[in-house]
């Protein structure tokens, strides 16, 4: 069964980047995107971007643009997301996931989760 | 961007009865439409997409319906794991939008 496991919380001061990893098993890593979305504390979803670990291309979301590095290392089957200039309104909490099907961009399964907080 | 609006934001319902979850999108996202699970503490699961399709695994207790700009989650028998919050996303136009969520709670 797939899985995916993302490194542990993170405390950064503003201004500061951060970058999250998630690993991938049991499955071809190269063969399904793996995108990144992220939940403020007691809020929705909001989706950030993706990345193809075959061929290390990307797309993010508009609100991110300038600030966020999705990248990824195939030999250890790893996806990487750097945010940088950092807020506090960035805390929140950082997941990955597969994409489901090769025809629809929705995503399952997940990651447990990476809590960044921001904090002075 | 296109604005998923989801209602009620909570809906308290008795464990065996019905649940009906609404989602409305702001324009037109034909079929083009998912629903998600999310437990406390938990990661979201994917159970539905294309509007009507259920992921592996999913009890079939779970359906969804709709197309456009409305859309509909009905969980036949509410088990005790189903009181959660769930998500619709829409795919159609980017970027992916998701509702802000409507709690299911118990009765």
């Amino acid at each position: 069964q797939v899985q995916l496991v993302q490194s542990g919380a993170e405390v950064k001061k503003p201004g500061a980047s951060v970058k999250v990893s998630c690993k991938a098993s049991r499955y071809t890593f190269t063969g399904s995107y793996i995108h990144w979305v992220r939940q403020a504390p007691g809020q929705g979803l909001e989706w950030m971007g993706w990345i193809n670990p075959n061929s290390g291309g990307t797309d993010y979301a508009q609100n991110f643009q300038g600030r966020v590095t999705m990248t990824r290392d195939t030999s250890i089957s790893t996806a990487y997301l750097e945010l940088s200039g950092l807020r506090s309104d960035d805390t929140a909490v950082y997941y990955c996931a597969t994409q489901y099907t090769t025809t629809a961009t929705v995503f399952g399964p997940w990651g447990q989760g990476t809590l960044v907080t921001v904090s002075s | 961007e296109i604005l998923m609006t989801q209602s009620p934001a909570t809906l308290s319902v008795s464990p065996g009865e019905r649940a009906t979850l609404s989602c409305r999108a702001s324009q037109n996202v034909a079929s083009r439409l998912a629903w998600y699970q999310q437990n406390p503490g938990q990661a979201p699961r994917l159970l539905i997409y294309d509007a009507s399709t259920r992921a592996t695994g999913v009890p079939a207790r779970f359906s969804g319906s709709g197309s456009g700009t409305e859309f509909t989650l009905t969980i036949s028998s509410l088990q005790s794991e189903d009181f959660a919050v769930y998500y619709c996303q829409q795919y159609n136009n980017w970027p992916d939008t998701f509702g802000q969520g409507t709690k299911l709670e118990i009765k």
